[in-house]
C-alpha cells in the first residue's frame, strides 16, 4: 500500500525558512515523479513544485519560484520542500503527491494527509 | 500559464440527480485533463484522467468527456457519498487546478 507521510510543518514568522519532508513507502520511490501541492484554509488546490523520477525535469509555480526548492533522496525514499522567505499567504496544508505511472510526469494518484504550515508573527 | 475555469462554483442537487460540471482551459490541452474528488478533511482522490479514463475502483456513474479547451465531469445518478468538492486539473504544461465545484445537498 502506498503511503506518503508529511512532516515538518508548524508556525513560522514571516521571512523565515522551513523545510517540510515526505516519507514514502509501498512503491519503488525512485521510479516515480513527485510533487508538492498546497491548500490554503477554505481554498482550492495549488500545485507548487514537481520533480521527475530522474531529476531531469523540475518545475515550480510562479508563486514560489525563487523561494522554494524541491529535492529528493531516493536512498531514504523521501521528498523535501525547502521554503525560504515565507509570507503569510504561504499559510496552507502542504501535500506530498505521487505520479500515477512510473517513468512519467503527469497525473497524481496518491496523496499524503498533509502538513500544516502557518506563517504569522 | 494555462488557466482552468470551472463552473458552477457550487451546485445543489438531490440523490439520483444527473450532475454535470464544466471545466474550460485557457488554451488547448488536448486530452491532458484529470478530475479529482475531495471530501472535507481528506486528501483529494483521482477519479478520471486523460479526460475520460476512469481510475481503477471509481464507480461507473462517473464519466468524463471533452478535448481541447472544454471538458465535463458527469455523475449519472448522484449518491450520498458523492457530496464533495470536485477539481479539474491540466497536466500538459506543468499543472494547474480549477477553482473547484462544491456539490451540495439540495
Amino acid at each position: 500500500e502506498v503511503q506518503l507521510v508529511e512532516s515538518g510543518g508548524g508556525l513560522v514568522q514571516p521571512g523565515r525558512s522551513l523545510r517540510v519532508s515526505c516519507a514514502a513507502s509501498g512503491f519503488k520511490f525512485d521510479d516515480y515523479g513527485m510533487h508538492w501541492v498546497r491548500q490554503a484554509p477554505g481554498k482550492g488546490l495549488e500545485w507548487l513544485s514537481g520533480m521527475s523520477w530522474n531529476r531531469g525535469t523540475i518545475g515550480y509555480a510562479d508563486s514560489v519560484k525563487g523561494r522554494f526548492t524541491i529535492s529528493r533522496d531516493d536512498a531514504k525514499n523521501s521528498l523535501y520542500l525547502q521554503m525560504n522567505s515565507l509570507r503569510p499567504e504561504d499559510t496552507a496544508l502542504y501535500y506530498c503527491v505521487k505520479d500515477r505511472v512510473a517513468g512519467t510526469f503527469g497525473v497524481f494518484d496518491s496523496w499524503g494527509q498533509g502538513t500544516m504550515v502557518t506563517v504569522s508573527s | 500559464d494555462i488557466q482552468m475555469t470551472q463552473s458552477p462554483s457550487t451546485l445543489s442537487a438531490s440523490v439520483g440527480d444527473r450532475v454535470t460540471i464544466t471545466c474550460r482551459a485557457s488554451q488547448s490541452i488536448s486530452s491532458w485533463l484529470a478530475w479529482y474528488q475531495q471530501k472535507p478533511g481528506k486528501a483529494p482522490k483521482l477519479l478520471i484522467y486523460k479526460a475520460s479514463t476512469l481510475e481503477s475502483g471509481v464507480p461507473s456513474r462517473f464519466s468524463g468527456s471533452g478535448s481541447g479547451t472544454q471538458f465535463t465531469l458527469t455523475i449519472s445518478s448522484l449518491q450520498p457519498d458523492d457530496y464533495a468538492t470536485y477539481y479539474c486539473q491540466q497536466y500538459t504544461s506543468y499543472w494547474t487546478f480549477g477553482q473547484g465545484t462544491k456539490v451540495e445537498i439540495k
